[in-house]
């Protein structure tokens, strides 16, 4: 099956500083990529939903100024959460989907997480 | 009320028990269900999938959907410690003219199988 890695699987870093978490297609291309946000025992938030070569679209809430989505690469995205705070702490799931239709939504595979500890 | 109501659990079940999984939803316009396994502190994996109403056997897991209840489950026959898990369900939200769909899930049900 088609799998996605995200890097780092943990970080933890001090408030006010910035964090990069790269998540990768590895032998597929992604014209799609989607972050979500799972907090303990929660269900999966969609944050932001890129396509390659395009703005990322932020959904209600979400700061996009905060959390910068780079998607320039059919492989690749990035997802910097800038002047980080405790209460960023969270895991973080990147997912791909290599369809364009948006009428079939369910081929999207998943990243294993990367869990952001803000101290 | 939210979109997709799921119980949390814990569900615990003895090795070999047929475990009954379910989800409520309230979008009417939901399409498509799917079933996603996660394990601790990992990304999701897909299970199953259908559109529409009806079931859908794989292997131990059958889903199914009645759409005209809002409701659909995941069954899991002959349940193994593996099975350990907590098992998200997510439906698929069409943005007319966006491009894309998007999935909105539910809060998971945590599973324990014991031997």
């Amino acid at each position: 099956g088609a799998v996605v890695s995200q890097h780092p699987s943990r970080v933890i870093c001090k408030s006010g500083t910035s964090v990069k978490i790269e998540c990768r297609s590895l032998d597929f291309q992604a014209t799609t990529m989607f972050w979500y946000r799972q907090f303990p025992k929660q269900s999966l938030m969609l944050m932001a939903t890129s396509n390659e070569g395009s703005k990322a679209t932020y959904e209600q809430g979400v700061e996009k100024d905060k959390f910068l989505i780079n998607h320039a690469s059919l492989t690749l995205s990035t997802l910097t959460v800038t002047s980080a705070h405790p209460e960023d702490s969270s895991f973080y799931i990147c997912s791909a989907r290599a369809g364009t239709s948006g009428m079939i939504s369910y081929e999207q595979y998943f990243g294993p997480g990367t869990r952001l500890t803000v101290t | 009320q939210k979109e997709v109501e799921q119980d949390p659990g814990p569900l615990s079940v003895p090795e070999g028990a047929i475990v009954s999984l379910n989800c409520t939803y309230s979008n009417s316009a939901f399409q498509y269900f799917m079933w996603y396994r996660q394990y601790s502190r990992k990304g999701p994996e897909l299970l199953m999938y259908t559109y529409s109403s009806g079931n859908k056997e794989d292997g131990r897991f059958t889903a199914q959907v009645d759409k005209s209840s809002k409701y659909i489950s995941l069954f899991i026959r002959d349940s193994q410690p593996s099975d350990s898990a907590t098992y998200l369900c997510a439906m698929s939200v069409n943005r007319w003219g966006s491009g894309y769909s998007t999935l909105t899930f539910g809060k998971g049900t945590m599973l324990l199988v014991s031997p």
